[in-house]
């Protein structure tokens, strides 16, 4: 079974420039994260999606952070204009919804940004 | 609000020796509790899990039990080989799909 994929995976700009980021989860998962993890910190949500819809977004700094996930599927998230704490593992995750999968989040290998 | 601490790393073993990595907890309800392992370049992997007080969670020799009355779900390992080396974060869940980490401890094993 494929797991969950984002692209890409490394990535510098420079401060007040944007950028996006994609995430393929994995197929039949209902629900995708986007997490913010600073470097010697644990991941942190910016984001959860149920199918197509926001279920959380309380933590995502909306005046220049930004996510969608049409048709329920793959998602994007973008940062702009960045900031230099920015810098950080952008981990995409996703998971079924059911009982046997409760709380089972599997999470891709991350987009590593650099703002300079 | 919810959170999860941890021992701060790294934390630096000789191979076979026996692991343990604490982690405290506080919740409002009963949590899911779990604990996930970064493996240098890669992603969060789940390693282990605990859904009700005095479970307990194992998986490739690592082993954690839900204790309630302490809040705590230490994670240990009898005997750590190099390959053990990497990241590992306690973390917790109260409402369905939605994980609050701990700061993470690195382990390093040296032959």
């Amino acid at each position: 079974e494929a797991g969950v994929a984002q692209s890409p995976r490394y990535k510098i700009i420079e401060k007040r420039q944007s950028v996006a980021f994609w995430c393929n989860p994995i197929s039949g998962h209902a629900t995708l994260y986007w997490y913010q993890q600073i470097l010697g910190q644990g991941p942190k949500l910016l984001i959860q999606f149920q199918n197509n819809g926001v279920v959380d977004d309380s933590q995502l700094p909306k005046d220049r952070f930004s996510a969608e996930r049409l048709k329920g599927v793959d998602s994007t998230l973008k940062i702009q204009p960045a900031k230099l704490e920015d810098s950080a593992v952008y981990l995409c995750a996703s998971s079924t919804l059911g009982r046997e999968w409760r709380n089972t989040i599997y999470f891709g290998e991350g987009s590593w940004l650099t703002v300079v | 609000g919810d959170s999860v601490t941890q021992m701060e790393g790294p934390v630096t073993l000789s191979e076979e020796a026996f692991l343990t990595i604490n982690c405290t907890y506080t919740a409002t309800g009963y949590p899911s509790l779990f604990w996930y392992v970064q493996y240098p370049g890669e992603g969060l992997q789940l390693l282990l899990k605990a859904t009700k007080a005095d479970d307990k969670g194992s998986n490739k020799g690592f082993e954690a039990t839900y204790r309630k009355e302490t809040t705590s779900f230490h994670l240990e390992k009898g005997s750590v080989q190099v390959s053990d080396s990497a990241v590992y974060f306690c973390a917790l869940s109260e409402s369905v799909n939605m994980l609050t980490f701990g700061g993470g401890t690195r382990l390093m094993v040296k032959p």
